[in-house]
């Protein structure tokens, strides 16, 4: 199984500010990775697939970029809208599928 | 509009089944992969189940395999889960999702990533 860790836990940052969240592969996923946004009380939403590509829908400040065993989700300029749990998740060695612990962005 | 409406939820007993059901609508659902996505209470993400658009391909998280059973209807625009010999760290809220290209597309290459979720049924495993 491949597992997926996520660093920080928790980062807490301002509006406007640039958010990095790490997501690193027991293995190489190659560019197999995804990233979710989570509010409280919703379902999770896809932000980017294939390592950079990003969702429809998706604001541009979201940026993703890494391949193999290591990956970064970039926003560029926190919006209050923001402020969520991140997940990656690989699709590298389907028939088993996993997700990050995830990362908690909160306001500073 | 395309959407997911998961059903089947509950409370049930240590050892007891449960079968969920995901009603989908707005989208070509024999075109997609489907997966089945839980969240136990205040923890993360964990992928429980998906199927190809045929049923064709399957894979199981291993937590669940030998106790759990995805399969989909396409002509009913449904997909299920049957949950047996279920146990208390089943409690959680389990999503249907749909996979992000149709089986058609140059982009396909199996199950993947999960664009539209539905709002999520809740099962409460205990005595």
């Amino acid at each position: 199984e491949i597992v997926l860790t996520q660093s920080p836990a928790t980062l807490s940052l301002s509006p406007g500010e640039r958010a990095t969240l790490s997501c690193r592969a027991s293995q190489s996923v190659s560019s197999y990775l995804a990233w979710y946004q989570q509010k409280p009380g919703q379902a999770p939403r896809l932000l980017i697939y294939d390592a950079s590509n990003r969702a429809t829908g998706i604001p541009a400040r979201f940026s993703g970029s890494g391949s193999g065993t290591d990956f970064t989700l970039t926003i560029s300029s926190l919006e209050p809208e923001d402020f969520a749990v991140y997940y990656c998740q690989q699709r590298s060695n389907w028939p088993l599928i996993t997700f990050g612990p995830g990362t908690k962005v909160d306001i500073k | 509009e395309v959407q997911l409406v998961e059903s089947g939820g509950g409370l049930v007993q240590p050892g007891r089944s449960l079968r969920l059901s995901c009603a989908a609508s707005g989208f070509t659902f024999d075109d997609y992969a489907m997966h089945w996505v839980r969240q136990a209470p205040g923890k993360g993400l964990e992928w429980v189940s998906g199927i190809s658009w045929n049923s064709g391909s399957i894979g199981y998280a291993d937590s669940v395999k030998g106790r759990f059973t995805i399969s989909r209807d396409n002509a009913k625009n449904s997909l299920y889960l049957q949950m047996n010999s279920l146990r208390a760290e089943d409690t959680a809220l389990y999503y249907c999702a749909k996979d992000i290209h149709p089986y058609s597309s140059s982009w396909y290459f199996g199950p993947s990533y999960m664009d539209v979720w539905g709002k999520g049924t809740t099962v409460t495993v205990s005595s």
